[in-house]
């Protein structure tokens, strides 16, 4: 079946405009997850979705980085006023279940350039 | 706090040679581990899991890893190095609250023909 999808592929874009980033998880997943992978490091969590509801949230670096999940489905990360530090891949998984051992299905991810 | 560790940003092998990959975590619960491995433009691929069931672990494409309680460890191997095994390596702990994962910085393997 279809995997975890990401658009844009590529985003490039300039300091202090708005982007949004978009995936969609597996067919009924229940759990949405979004990382960050910057150059050479590992993916950073960002925030995770139980359904429709953000059950965590504390990866967000600031309040310019938002994201929605509005029917339990597509989820949208949200990037206002972008820095170029903000630069990097976004990555997004699903789960079938928020559990600790379920297994997290990776999209191939948005990388973003911010100029 | 959990945290992973993977000694080595760059491992280089021969075609044929033992691949050895470590991770060594943190955890004041009862770790759940995952390796999972990234190819070129791709998405990250499971490779294989510690659900506490077997401490020894097979995964895909021949790779598996030996949960070892008494060192912290959980590290990658692979009897015979192919090819098509270069690509970057993350270990990973799975979060108590939430299963959200924990990465480390990763480790590229290199195979040299």
């Amino acid at each position: 079946g279809a995997g975890v999808s990401q658009t844009p592929s590529n985003k490039v874009t300039e300091k202090g405009k708005y982007v949004e980033l978009r995936c969609d998880p597996i067919s009924g997943h229940t759990a949405l997850y979004w990382y960050r992978q910057s150059l050479g490091q590992g993916p950073e969590f960002l925030i995770y979705f139980q359904g429709t509801g953000a059950a965590d949230d504390s990866g967000l670096p600031n309040d310019r980085f938002f994201a929605v999940r509005p029917e339990g489905s597509v989820s949208t990360l949200k990037i206002q006023r972008t820095e170029r530090g903000d630069s990097a891949v976004y990555l997004c998984a699903s789960s079938p279940r928020q559990g600790q051992t379920d297994t997290q299905y990776f999209g191939p991810g948005t990388r973003l350039t911010v100029l | 706090a959990q945290s992973v560790t993977q000694l080595g940003s760059h491992v280089s092998v021969s075609e044929g040679a033992l691949v050895l990959l470590r991770c060594n975590y943190s955890s004041s619960v009862p770790p759940y581990l995952f390796w999972y491995v990234q190819y070129p433009n791709q998405g990250l691929q499971l490779l294989l899991k510690y659900t506490s069931a077997a401490t020894l672990v097979k995964g895909i494409n021949g790779f598996e890893a030996e949960f070892k309680k008494s060192e912290t460890s959980f590290h990658l191997t692979k009897p015979s190095a192919h090819m098509s095994d270069a690509a970057e390596y993350f270990c990973a702990v799975s979060h108590n609250q939430g299963g959200k994962l924990i990465f480390g910085q990763g480790t590229e393997l290199s195979v040299k023909p």
